[in-house]
Formats: structure tokens, sequence, C-alpha cells
């Protein structure tokens, strides 16, 4: 079945340390999505992606940093230097023409330990 | 800067009560009002997209309705198991959807 996967599911990250969160998707989608979610807030765009070697800064990415070497990955990097990690991190994508929903993936929950 | 707000923040309904949640949107620009549901834990799922005023979609208990300045999701009959969060969303320039911060729904037996 055709979809997206996000790994790991639950990832702990010490002061100081970089981690990277995995993204893929099946769905041959050009473009590709990354949002933070927060309690009470509605999801922020951290990067996107319309083409293969190509993205954008969303409006919190200080901190962040992303690559698309395949259409179908899209890994997020969170640095020391985002200074408060801890969330609910969403990939999406959706096909590159005008005006279809996203396809989310299940997720990956970073915690700063 | 594009603004999609939600109303009410939370809503309990009892099981087969009927209710509508409320989306407001900026106008300008829109290009097209998506509806998402989002169960704790997990990425939110795809339900609607509203292109124009007067459009409607249905789905089992849900429908939503486009006006010039709002979305509603109106949910009717609800059961226990339509309690989410519903996501409401402006896509405004083909590169991002601007996500309203939800209404967690729950519906009591």
């Amino acid at each position: 079945d055709g979809g997206i996967t996000q790994s790991p599911k639950y990832l702990f990250r010490k002061e100081g340390q970089n981690v990277t969160l995995s993204c893929e998707q099946n769905l041959n989608h050009d473009a590709m999505y990354w949002y933070r979610q927060d309690p009470g807030q509605g999801l922020r765009l951290i990067y996107y992606s319309q083409i293969v070697n190509d993205f954008q800064k969303g409006d919190i990415a200080e901190g962040y940093s992303v690559s698309r070497e395949k259409k179908e990955s899209f890994p997020l990097t969170v640095t020391s230097a985002q200074k408060n990690p801890t969330a609910f991190y969403l990939c999406a994508s959706r096909p590159g023409r005008m005006n279809y929903g996203y396809t989310f993936g299940s997720g990956t929950r970073l915690t700063v330990v | 800067e594009d603004q999609v707000t939600q109303s009410p923040e939370a809503l309990r309904l009892q099981e087969g009560e009927s209710s509508s949640l409320n989306c407001s949107y900026t106008v300008s620009g829109l290009r097209g009002l998506f509806w998402y549901r989002q169960d704790p834990g997990k990425g939110p799922e795809f339900l609607f997209t509203l292109y124009s005023a007067g459009e409607e979609k249905e789905k089992e208990r849900l429908k939503a309705t486009l006006t010039k300045k709002e979305s509603f999701l109106h949910i009717t009959a609800p059961k226990p198991e339509d309690s989410a969060t519903y996501l409401c969303a402006g896509d405004y320039n083909n590169n991002d959807m601007r996500f309203g911060a939800g209404t967690r729904l729950t519906v009591k037996p």
C-alpha cells in the first residue's frame, strides 16, 4: 500500500545533540513538507520541497535542516541550535498539482532529555 | 499574514447530539479549504476539500460547508468513534497550508 513512513516513532535527544528524523513516501508525490505540532497550536511549517534537490524554508526553519536527494525521501535534522525541540513532528506529501490534500505520516515525537 | 481560526477549542457531545465546528479564514488568496481528522498520537487524515462558497461535501456523519468567510463541519448524530481533533487548513499559494489549532471533539456514549 502507498503511504508515508516516518521513523522513529519516539526519539530522545540530549542537549547539544543533532538528531535526524526519517520520512519516506512511495506515493510518487512531488512535494514534501515538514511540520511541527505543539499542544494548543496549529501545525507550523518548517521546510518544504517541491522537486528533488530543491527546498525552501517555512515559518520556523531556524535550528533545522533538510535534504531532498531522492524524490521518495525528505529527512529532517534537528540541530543543537534549536533551543526548544520537544514537539510532535509530522511529514506530509502531495502531488505537485494544485489543490490536493496532504497525505501525512504517523509522526515522530521528539523529547529533549 | 494568512490566518485560519477554529472554534470552539473543545467540544463535548452526547452520542446522537448533533453540532457544528467553525473555521474562519483569511479570504484573500484562498485556493482551497481543507478539513482533516487527527487521532491522538497520529498524523492527520484528509477528509474534505472545498473550493468555492456554497460548496458542500459529505462523508458518513460529517458534512463540510463553505461560505465566503467561514467553513463549518457539521456532525450529525455523532458516535464515540467520531471523537478526535478536527483540523481546518487554508491553501493559499500551493506551497503550504495554514492550519488552525483544531477543535478537540469528545463524544460520550
